[in-house]
């Protein structure tokens, strides 16, 4: 099992890029996430997919989509990058998200810097 | 004010010293993790609780429901200790997403 696995682990873009980050689990979880973290700050939720085929907003979705694929993929894609994305994402997932007793499993992480 | 604090957010110990780092949560739950990043590293999971106790090799966690409040604890910390610790808790109201601190980052010296 690879687990959560991102590509890429490192980025540079110039302001008004695009990109997409990816992520997939081997874990055959139903949830995904998408997360930034910025220093000083708790991990804020991107955007979440409870299950293939539906996505939703999280806490910071501006100037990001999210396409979950299929059960193993979720990608998140910035159409214009702005400096304040300039963060570290992390993908992540969990087997059932109404669970309590599920754990969390997170990617490696995607340092992306917008210059 | 956040939902979930953590402290203290910063730590330096020697090796060998018992480290307690603290989470207080001012939210119904219906589950509290405590994760772990290296510099530079991934998060990994380290607990999953939702009552009680739970001890994985040096490493102690404990909750109280009542108090809304749980501890991590490291006894004969060690230098590859250091690392940010951080606290997240799943909603009762809204299971779909947990809700992080800030994190504790622990720095433990020969």
């Amino acid at each position: 099992n690879a687990g959560v696995t991102q590509t890429p682990k490192f980025q540079v873009l110039k302001t008004g890029q695009s990109m997409t980050l990816q992520c997939a689990q081997d874990m055959n979880h139903n949830s995904m996430y998408w997360y930034r973290q910025d220093p000083g700050m708790g991990l804020r939720l991107i955007y979440y997919s409870a299950s293939e085929g539906t996505t939703d907003k999280g806490e910071v979705p501006n100037g990001y989509n999210v396409s979950r694929l299929n059960k193993r993929e979720f990608s998140l894609r910035l159409e214009s990058a702005a400096p304040s994305q300039t963060s570290v994402y992390f993908c992540a997932s969990i087997l059932d998200r109404g669970s309590s007793y599920n754990e969390q499993f997170f990617g490696p992480g995607t340092r992306l810097t917008v210059l | 004010k956040n939902e979930v604090e953590q402290s203290p957010q910063n730590l330096t110990a020697q090796e060998g010293e018992f480290i307690t780092i603290n989470c207080s949560y001012s939210v119904g739950i219906s589950a509290l993790h405590w994760l772990q990043q290296h510099p530079g590293g991934g998060i990994v999971s380290l607990f999953m609780l939702s009552s009680g106790k739970k001890k994985h090799g040096r490493l102690i966690a404990t909750i109280n429901i009542q108090e809304k409040h749980s501890s991590l604890h490291i006894t004969a910390s060690h230098p590859r200790d250091s690392a940010v610790y951080i606290c997240a808790v799943r909603s009762s109201l809204n299971t779909d997403k947990l809700i992080f601190g800030t994190g504790t980052r622990l720095q433990v010296f020969p």
